[in-house]
């Protein structure tokens, strides 16, 4: 059963307009999640977090928004520039479980259209 | 670059084969992960490591083991290989450092082909 879903497998945007990625959770234990950016032939790079006492974290055209009630997180990306093209990945830990075990939707294709 | 290296980078062996993947983490991390990423699959939690201990285990399989030496680097190792192994292994660390909420940095992978 996957905890951690992201249904888009994914998503074409045209350079300079929002990209919105989503992530649905079913863990309620979860308390901080992250997005990873993927290129071809590297490994996942960090992009942003947030813990499950926010509701919203903001790093320059980077926007992670956490809605606990619905257990939903997205991703915003504004604008979208060609080089954010990679796929996405959203994660979930539980650290109240004192391994910050990570566990990973399958992840989501942006493809930024020049 | 993360700074969390891996290696090999490719590795090519038959089914019923024992293969080892190395990881070496950040510097100063105590704190090693292992992750598996199966065709159209999202990474999967193997195994945690902080300070040489075994912290959590994941969907690791009886045929894989790992080890965190003293030097803080790790070994996955997958024994009796199968098709179903052929996947991309991820290393991750972070610093370790309870109970802060921390980032996992991961290694470029180690792609398995089992033929």
């Amino acid at each position: 059963d996957q905890q951690v879903k992201q249904n888009s497998p994914s998503l074409s945007v045209q350079e300079g307009r929002i990209s919105i990625l989503n992530c649905d959770y079913t863990n309620s234990m979860f308390d901080y999640f992250l997005w990873y950016k993927k290129y071809p032939a590297e490994g996942p790079t960090f992009l942003i977090s947030i813990s499950s006492i926010k509701d919203k974290n903001e790093d320059g055209r980077f926007t992670v928004f956490l809605n606990k009630s619905a257990k939903h997180l997205s991703l915003h990306i504004v604008p979208s520039q060609p080089g954010d093209s990679a796929v996405y990945f959203c994660a979930a830990s539980e650290t109240g479980a004192g391994s910050y075990q990570l566990t990973f939707g399958k992840g989501t294709k942006l493809s930024v259209i020049p | 670059d993360s700074g969390v290296t891996q290696t090999p980078k490719h590795l090519i062996t038959a089914t019923g084969q024992r293969v080892t993947l190395r990881c070496s983490p950040r510097s100063g991390d105590l704190s090693v992960y292992w992750y598996q990423q199966s065709l159209d699959q999202g990474l999967q939690f193997l195994i945690h490591y902080y300070n040489g201990e075994e912290r959590a285990k994941g969907n690791i399989l009886e045929r894989f083991s790992a080890q965190q030496f003293p030097d803080l680097h790790s070994e996955l190792n997958l024994s009796s290989l199968e098709l179903g192994d052929s996947a991309l292994y991820f290393c991750a660390s972070s610093a370790g450092a309870l109970p802060a909420r921390e980032t996992q940095y991961f290694g470029p992978g180690t792609r398995l082909l089992v033929l």
